[in-house]
């Protein structure tokens, strides 16, 4: 059981440039989410889905797509990288039980865009 | 709505110690409250959480937290700091209501420095 894991760990991108983050999770879980870090901020949102072929908007979605087109992976796309996303992007996957939920982090991939 | 307010950026202790890390939320909804702890270039790890059930809520690793709703508050407290504690730590709110249902909101973090 690898619980959330997250590729690549670690990617430098030049402006412009496209790429795709995969997180896969092997706990059966419904939910899925793409956060990023940056300093001082926390975590913000970026996109998360419900269950399988359903994806909605977080907080900061703008430069970003994702998929979700099978149950146990969810994709966040860079369609033309900036400067400004370069951060630390953590996926979580959850269920809800009795409407308690709680998320599990994979490791993180670092990007830096050039 | 909900937001999270952590009111140290930086807390520093020495071994052995005790260590208080606050946070104070608010939510328009019952929250769900949770703190993570986040180790230098590693991901999130749960400590511990508050879901409605006993308000002292133990984690792992020595650490509690107490959910005081009077107060909006659900601060952080370990007994003995060890130096492995040394990290960064996260208090994370979550409602069960409204249109925000389970979305996480995230307290700016609070770095926790552990003097031998």
């Amino acid at each position: 059981n690898a619980g959330v894991t997250q590729t690549p760990k670690f990617r430098v991108l030049k402006t412009g440039q496209s790429m795709t983050l995969l997180c896969a999770q092997d706990m059966n879980h419904e939910y899925m989410y793409w956060y990023r870090q940056d300093p001082g901020m926390g975590l913000r949102l970026i996109h998360y889905s419900v269950g399988e072929g359903t994806t909605a908007k977080g907080e900061v979605p703008d430069g970003y797509n994702v998929s979700r087109l099978k149950k146990q992976n969810f994709l966040l796309g860079l369609e033309s990288a900036a400067p400004s996303q370069t951060s630390v992007y953590f996926c979580a996957s959850s269920y809800r039980d009795r409407g308690q939920e709680t998320q599990y982090f994979g490791p993180g991939t670092r990007l830096l865009v050039l | 709505a909900q937001s999270v307010t952590q009111l140290d950026s930086h807390v520093s202790v020495s071994e052995g110690t005790p260590v208080l890390l606050r946070c104070n939320y608010s939510s328009s909804y019952s929250p769900s409250l949770f703190w993570y702890v986040q180790h230098p270039n590693k991901g999130l790890q749960l400590l511990l959480k508050y879901t409605s059930a006993a308000t002292l809520v133990k984690g792992i690793n020595g650490f509690e937290a107490e959910f005081k709703k009077s107060e909006t508050s659900f601060h952080l407290t370990k007994p003995s700091a060890h130096m492995s504690d040394a990290a960064e730590y996260f208090c994370v709110v979550s409602v069960k209501g409204g249109t925000s249902y389970g979305k996480l909101t995230f307290g700016q973090g609070t770095i926790l420095t552990v003097h031998p």
